[in-house]
């Protein structure tokens, strides 16, 4: 069956540290993203994808790169991870058409 | 500014039904989406809605009024594995996702 997944599922890591998060999909999306979510607040797109070598900013992309060069894969690097940046990351894919969205189990991250 | 507003929370009882209310203001609108994510998992698909009326899903239903800016959800005959949050979100202009905080439905025995 096709599938999203990510990778760590839980990370804590120090102030100033390099961070990248993993998200690859079996669905053959075009359209990949990733998304924040915290308390209080609605999803927020960090960075999102429509296709090999396509790369957009989000909302909240401060901080935040990602980087395309296949369509199963794009992770997320935190350049210097900052103590704002403790979040629950979720990686997305979908066609575009309909707009259902898949969703991967999420990324924990706590930056101390 | 883009804005999606549903409850924070509601409370329902086991065999009930309950009404979930998105209201939204959005540079465009090409569709608005529920999602089901219960605690600690990722959101699942539930519903869309482009046209104005009702689509029934089994005991799920969503409504729309474009004129409005209103949605909501209807769960009916209300099961303890409903316990999770509904997000709105709404497809603006720019073929974006909106996304409202979300409401954390509890359901009682």
């Amino acid at each position: 069956d096709a599938e999203i997944t990510q990778s760590p599922r839980h990370k804590i890591t120090e102030t100033g540290r390099q961070v990248t998060l993993a998200c690859h999909q079996t669905w053959n999306h075009n359209n990949m993203f990733w998304y924040r979510q915290d308390l209080g607040h609605g999803l927020r797109l960090i960075h999102y994808s429509y296709g090999v070598q396509d790369t957009n900013k989000g909302e909240v992309s401060d901080g935040y790169s990602v980087s395309r060069s296949n369509t199963e894969d794009l992770p997320l690097t935190l350049e210097s991870a900052a103590s704002s940046q403790t979040s629950v990351y979720f990686c997305a894919s979908g066609t575009g058409d309909a707009g259902e969205l898949f969703f991967g189990e999420g990324s924990r991250l706590t930056v101390l | 500014g883009q804005n999606i507003d549903q409850p924070t929370e509601m409370t329902a009882t086991e065999g009930a039904i309950v009404q979930i209310n998105c209201t939204y203001q959005t540079s465009g609108f090409n569709g608005l989406f529920w999602y089901q994510q219960h605690a600690g998992e990722a959101p699942t698909f539930l519903s869309y809605n482009v046209l104005d009326g009702l689509e029934e899903k089994g005991r799920f239903s969503s409504f729309l009024s474009r004129s409005k800016g209103y949605s909501y959800l209807l769960l009916k005959e209300l099961q303890m594995k409903d316990s999770a949050s509904y997000l709105c979100a709404v497809r603006d202009s720019n073929y974006q996702l909106i996304w409202g905080a979300g409401t954390k439905l509890i359901i009682k025995p």
